[in-house]
């Protein structure tokens, strides 16, 4: 069984640039679109973006000027850069695997998630 | 943006009771929409995919249904490890959307 992992600062300065990184373990990173979300204290989820084995990347219109992802597969990993963050972006962000192979769409693994708070 | 609205928004349920959460679609998604369970401090968990398969592993309680813009989790006998907050979402078109959730209690 695949397994995702989040990992990067928890703590990120306003106007500063947010860098995770999720690395997956017992599975490969081929052949997938892998994904971040997000979700604020208290709310509900926001997808990201993602970006696929082959290097596409799709990203959320709302965060598009500020979203870069990229994708490392000698090292097993995904990551995501968000620039010029606000007290906005504050949430816990999640890494997650998505099946794409039609009719089958879904977000099939998560990782467990990593608190994010922008503050000075 | 195709929006997606649950509801309710919350719901009190005994154990046993039968459960059905609905969401609906801003415009057709055709079938292209699942469910996910997640439980406070954890990351989501998928139920459903494409409108009606079973996830691996998920109990046979748990089933959807619908087609367009109108779509249904049903529960068939709620269990105490099924309390937990509800989200749909569409994988139709981009950006992909989830709906605001729905918060089951215990009544």
């Amino acid at each position: 069984q695949v397994q995702l992992q989040e990992s990067g600062p928890g703590l990120v300065k306003p106007s500063e640039t947010l860098s995770l990184t999720c690395t997956v373990s017992d599975g490969s990173i081929s052949n997938y679109y892998w994904t971040w979300i997000r979700q604020p204290p208290g709310k509900g989820l926001e997808w990201i973006g993602y970006i696929h084995y082959s290097g596409n990347t799709i990203y959320n219109p709302s965060l598009r000027s500020r979203v870069t992802m990229s994708l490392d597969p000698s090292k097993n990993e995904f990551s995501l850069k968000l620039s010029s963050v606000t007290a906005a972006d504050t949430a816990v962000y999640f890494c997650a695997r998505r099946v794409a192979t039609k009719p089958i769409y879904c977000f099939d693994s998560w990782g467990p998630g990593i608190q994010v708070t922008v503050s000075s | 943006a195709i929006q997606m609205t649950q509801s309710p928004s919350s719901l009190s349920a005994s154990v046993g009771d039968r459960v059905t959460i609905t969401c609906r679609a801003s415009q057709g998604i055709k079938n292209d929409l699942g469910w996910y369970q997640q439980k406070p401090g954890k990351a989501p968990k998928l139920l459903i995919y494409t409108t009606s398969y079973l996830q691996s592993g998920v109990p046979s309680r748990f089933s959807g249904s619908g087609s367009g813009t109108d779509f249904t989790l049903t529960i068939s006998s709620l269990q105490p490890e099924d309390f937990a907050t509800y989200y749909c979402l569409q994988d139709y078109d981009y950006p992909l959307t989830f709906g605001q959730g729905t918060k089951v209690e215990i009544k």
